[in-house]
Order: C-alpha cells, then sequence, then structure tokens
C-alpha cells in the first residue's frame, strides 16, 4: 500500500537554529498537507500543497513539494521555543477517496 | 464557530462496557472522520462519513460502530473492547472530501483520551 516516510523522527535544536523535515513517497500524490501537533494537543492544519515544484512560505516557514509530486519538505528559520511539536505530512495518493496517509512525525525540541 | 468539540475528554472503561464518543461541528462540514492515535504516532483513519453517508471504514473491527445522526454530529459506539484499544481518539471534519478537485484541510477536534482496562 502507498506509504509516506518522514524523517528524522526527532530532531534536537538550539533555540535560533533552523529545522528541517522531509517526507518522502512510494508513490505520486495529488496533494500533500502538513499538520503541527503540540505536546497533548491535536493536529493543526498548517497548509496544503497541490503543484508539482510549489513552494509556501509562512513568516518563518517554508514548505516545499518536489517536481515529481513524492516528495515534501517542511524548513523553520531560527527556531523559537513556540515551535516545539511533532510535525506531520499527509498525503494524498491521485485516485484516492481522500484517505491522508500520514508520515511518522518529526518531532521538534527546541533548548531555549 | 471554527472548532470541532469532543466529548468527553477522557473515558475509562471496563471490556464489558458499552459507551460512545460524540463529536460536534458547526462549520456546515459535510465530510466528518475518526481516527485513533496511539502514543507518539501518527493519527490512524477509522472511518470517513461524506454528506451523513459512510464513505470509508478501514477495516476497523465490529466492537467499533460510527453513527452520523445529522452533518454536525459524530457518533463512536464502543462495545466489548480491549485494551490495546486505549488510545486518544480524534475527530476530524472538512467543508467536504474533495472541493474544487482538491482534498481539503481537515479540521480536528481535541481527543478524547480512552483507557480501556
Amino acid at each position: 500500500g502507498q506509504q509516506v516516510m518522514q524523517i528524522p523522527q526527532y530532531q534536537h535544536v538550539q533555540e535560533g537554529e533552523d529545522f528541517t523535515t522531509y517526507c518522502n513517497s512510494s508513490t505520486t500524490l495529488s496533494n500533500i498537507q502538513w499538520y503541527k501537533q503540540r505536546p497533548g494537543g491535536h493536529p493543526v492544519f498548517l497548509i496544503q500543497l497541490v503543484k508539482s515544484g510549489e513552494v509556501k512560505k509562512q513568516k518563518r516557514l517554508t514548505f516545499q513539494f518536489g517536481e515529481a509530486k513524492k516528495n515534501s519538505s517542511l524548513h523553520i528559520t531560527a527556531t523559537q521555543t513556540t515551535d516545539v511539536g511533532t510535525y506531520f505530512c499527509a498525503g494524498i495518493g491521485s485516485g484516492n477517496t481522500g484517505k491522508l496517509i500520514f508520515g511518522q512525525g518529526t518531532t521538534l525540541q527546541v533548548k531555549p | 464557530d471554527t472548532e470541532v468539540t469532543q466529548t468527553p475528554k477522557h473515558l475509562v472503561m471496563g471490556m464489558t462496557n458499552k459507551k460512545s464518543l460524540k463529536c460536534e461541528q458547526h462549520m456546515g462540514h459535510r465530510a466528518m472522520y475518526w481516527y485513533k492515535q496511539k502514543a507518539k504516532k501518527p493519527p490512524e483513519l477509522m472511518f470517513v462519513y461524506s454528506y451523513e453517508k459512510l464513505s470509508i471504514n478501514e477495516s476497523v473491527p465490529s466492537r467499533f460502530s460510527p453513527e452520523c445522526p445529522n452533518s454536525s454530529l459524530l457518533n463512536l459506539h464502543l462495545h466489548a473492547l480491549q485494551p490495546e484499544d486505549s488510545a486518544l481518539y480524534l475527530c476530524a471534519s472538512s467543508q467536504a472530501l474533495r472541493s474544487g478537485g482538491h482534498y481539503n484541510e481537515q479540521f480536528f477536534g481535541p481527543g478524547t483520551r480512552l483507557t480501556v482496562l
């Protein structure tokens, strides 16, 4: 079945350092969504990418969708303690009925 | 109102109990979802309702029974659960499964933390 692999599993950074998490799919994706889950919280939608090679920015966050629509990345510039949480990518395969295939998540810890 | 609410927040039940989880949204969304999330794992899809009809059942055991009484409400009926069913149960909703050819963002509720003894 379709899988979405996400690395790294954990990342510890010093506040002010940059952070990147990567997702790779075994098949071409229709689109990819990114969610953030704070400790003890629930997933919160961040962004959706639908076009090949698309790049979107939200303040310090930069999201990319690969040219082949099989990989994606989230880059955070100058991390802050408020960035702590688990970041999930979630892909939807072409022809799929709406099921999000979540990556395993990357848990970010930021040391002040 | 831009939130999904879930009750109860916490639930402890025995293996012979029958209980229900409730989810409500007033955003006019026509797709609603149940997910199960174990600690340090991603959410796993259980069921999808689209326009109050069951659209996806991810081969979930029959001890979990979903119900969508109307477009705003989603229930999950629980019966004869096992300890391994202990998890965070998340409800989510989206405008529809698809809009304009693309899948919609999902709004998650805070979840019900279920413990089965």
